[in-house]
């Protein structure tokens, strides 16, 4: 039973615009949440994360907002660029340390 | 540059052989990971370890074992491959207390 959710595969959006991901998660024992991307034929690489005691985090283009009554989190990637396409993984963790992630959401920037 | 090594980037084995993937991080970390990725099903966690000769199933366990003599080491052993196990593999390590994992490049694995 997956407990972190992505329940969008894919996302184009052109050069210069927001592109927005979507995350849910079922679990309300998660305390730290995380986004990670991925690019072919490489490992996983940590983009930004967000503590469940605060609502939103920012680094550089990227920003988080957790909205823990929705079980809800989304990355807001501001302006996207075509280095951006890859594919974004949301995860999320418990006191055990074991990360759980969501199916990914393959973004397509265009110039 | 502090990092997690897969041994092999692409490897292709026959059903029934029994196939090692092994994993080397150099950050002195004490938590170990496997997971499995697929289309459509993200990352899935087959083993992990907390320390040396420690070891704990994940979530998709069946038709695999694990050995992690030494702490920087770890590796995922297939019993006996079957192509259902055709998949990318990626093993990641982190340090007690810290959030996030530092993923190795994975290894493709095709069982054919």
């Amino acid at each position: 039973d997956q407990q972190v959710k992505q329940n969008s595969p894919s996302l184009s959006v052109q050069e210069g615009r927001i592109s927005i991901l979507n995350c849910d998660y079922t679990n309300s024992m998660f305390d730290y949440f995380l986004w990670y991307k991925k690019y072919p034929a490489e490992g996983p690489t940590f983009l930004i994360s967000i503590s469940s005691i605060k609502d939103k985090n920012e680094d550089g283009r990227f920003t988080v907002f957790l909205n823990k009554s929705a079980k809800h989190l989304s990355l807001h990637i501001v302006p996207s660029q075509p280095g951006d396409s890859a594919v974004y993984f949301c995860a999320a963790r418990k006191w055990d340390y074991k990360l759980s992630f969501g199916a990914g959401t393959t973004v397509t920037v265009r110039a | 540059d502090v990092k997690v090594t897969q041994s092999s980037r692409y490897l292709v084995k026959r059903t029934g052989e029994k196939v090692f993937l092994e994993c080397v991080q150099d950050m002195d970390h004490e938590n170990m990971f496997w997971y499995r990725q697929d289309p459509g099903l993200g990352l899935r966690l087959i083993y992990f370890s907390y320390d040396v000769k420690m070891k704990e199933k994940g979530d998709i366990p069946e038709g695999y074992s694990v050995s992690r003599e030494k702490k920087e080491r770890f590796s995922l052993i297939l019993e006996s491959a079957s192509t259902n196990q055709t998949s990318m593999y990626l093993c990641a390590s982190s340090k007690t207390g810290d959030y996030g994992y530092t993923f190795g490049s994975g290894t493709r694995l095709t069982v054919v």
